[in-house]
């Protein structure tokens, strides 16, 4: 049972840098999420999906893009990484459907990214 | 643009002690609020709420909705050391478009619990 897995768990990126966060579920889930966690500020939406193509903006995209080419997987891209965006970075999945509603989101391991 | 806020923003408390954690929210079109409990890594669910009123329950633990206050508590009753964790809530909402399924938390309560 895989359910949500990010990778990588781990990275240090230098200021400038670029990078790709990846996150895959195997839950044919339509909807995804990335958040950033930061102390005291509990998880905040970076970007969201509510299926295969498209993207919508959270509270705090700046920064951040996104894609979801393929209906498991939702990618988080750092152009230039910023101290600012050290953090660490949830990606989450849930569905809806006509009978039951919309489930709560699955969350991932977490990546945890510093920015030096 | 939904808000959700908690408190306290944290708590400290002996084995055996019963707790209150309290969400409040403003969201447009709610849908349903969730509970989560977070130890070292991935938060993990405890309860959705849609209906006020009902209370749901697992173990020691329970929580309630009220739809006119707008609000949501979290009970834990003879609380454990185990039970020491950020507790966190969260929205769901609909404003339109592609804005249904999003999930807006608040900044969490962390709850220690001594021996």
């Amino acid at each position: 049972n895989a359910g949500v897995t990010q990778t990588p768990k781990f990275r240090v990126l230098k200021t400038g840098q670029s990078m790709t966060l990846l996150c895959a579920q195997d839950m044919n889930h339509e909807y995804m999420y990335w958040y950033r966690q930061d102390p005291g500020m509990g998880l905040r939406l970076i970007h969201y999906s509510v299926g295969e193509g498209t993207t919508a903006k959270g509270e705090v995209p700046d920064g951040y893009n996104v894609s979801r080419l393929k209906k498991q997987n939702f990618l988080l891209g750092l152009e230039s990484a910023a101290p600012s965006q050290t953090s660490v970075y949830f990606c989450a999945s849930s569905y809806s459907s006509r009978g039951n509603g919309h489930t709560e989101a699955f969350f991932g391991q977490g990546t945890r990214l510093t920015v030096v | 643009e939904d808000k959700v806020v908690q408190s306290p923003l944290s708590l400290v408390v002996h084995e055996g002690d019963t707790v209150t954690l309290n969400c409040s929210y403003e969201v447009t079109n709610f849908r349903s609020l969730l509970w989560y409990k977070q130890e070292k890594k991935a938060p993990t669910f405890l309860f959705m709420l849609t209906s006020s009123g009902i209370e749901k329950k697992s173990g020691r633990l329970s929580s309630i909705l009220d739809k006119k206050e707008l609000s949501s508590i979290l009970n834990i009753t003879a609380t454990q050391t185990g039970d020491s964790a950020i507790y966190l809530c969260a929205v769901r909402g609909w404003a339109g478009g592609t804005s249904y399924g999003k999930l807006t938390f608040g900044q969490g309560t962390i709850l220690t619990v001594h021996p």
